[in-house]
């Protein structure tokens, strides 16, 4: 599996835009890129994926770099119940495509 | 709330023992996939079925074994218990089981403690 790489940790202050960096350089043509989050003892909850094009949700927007190697979440306002785990995690139609290789994560603290 | 349901909340047991999770996935899932996640290896995958077969297999010991059932809900049986295996048992569902596109929806765990 191509490998995401996130920085350990971000902190943000409520109501601000909040972009969470990813890195994937080796990422092929087929991967695409998904973000999950886990919130406090909770399970991990699907926020959003994408391909090439920007992306959009109720829940965040996906930023891809014009040569996909890197992404970024963006939550507009961050609210003290996005306080999460954040993964950026890469997904293909090959012979892996059944699992989520999850990595370290970034975890995000907002502060009120 | 995802729709996915996992019993028991909690476990505590001691070594040697053996304990069975059940996962009821989300109604219409076919593929049922069981992650653990530990302190010190974060969120591993275990295995996965679909429809009632085994599809694939990931980091999962011998001792452990699981089965999804005609009605798609799934055990996960886990045998022998060492302190190691100590950790929380995620189990995820989706529709069909593959592609780059499909989304997971994971239940809330059950949290495993071994004495």
């Amino acid at each position: 599996d191509a490998k995401t790489t996130q920085p350990n940790s971000m902190e943000s202050n409520e109501e601000e835009p909040v972009h969470l960096p990813c890195n994937h350089s080796t990422i092929s043509g087929t991967d695409y890129i998904h973000w999950y989050r886990q919130l406090p003892s909770q399970g991990p909850e699907y926020v959003i994926h994408g391909l090439t094009s920007n992306v959009n949700n109720r829940m965040a927007s996906l930023a891809i770099a014009e040569d996909r190697k890197s992404s970024t979440l963006i939550l507009h306002r961050a609210t003290l119940r996005d306080a999460a785990v954040y993964y950026c995690i890469l997904k293909n139609s090959g012979g892996s495509n059944y699992k989520l290789t999850f990595g370290k994560g970034t975890l995000l603290t907002v502060n009120p | 709330d995802s729709g996915v349901t996992q019993t028991p909340k909690h476990l505590i047991t001691a070594t040697g023992q053996r304990v069975t999770l059940r996962c009821s996935p989300r109604s219409g899932d076919l593929s049922v996939y069981w992650y653990q996640q530990s302190l010190d290896q974060g969120l591993q995958f275990l295995i996965q079925y679909y429809n009632g077969e085994e599809r694939a297999k990931g980091n999962i010991l011998e001792r452990f074994s699981a089965q999804q059932f005609p009605d798609l809900h799934s055990e996960l049986n886990l045998s022998s218990l060492e302190l190691g295996d100590s950790a929380l048992y995620f189990c995820a569902s989706s529709v069909v089981g593959g592609g780059a596109v499909e989304t997971q929806y994971f239940g809330p765990g059950t949290r495993l403690l071994v004495l």
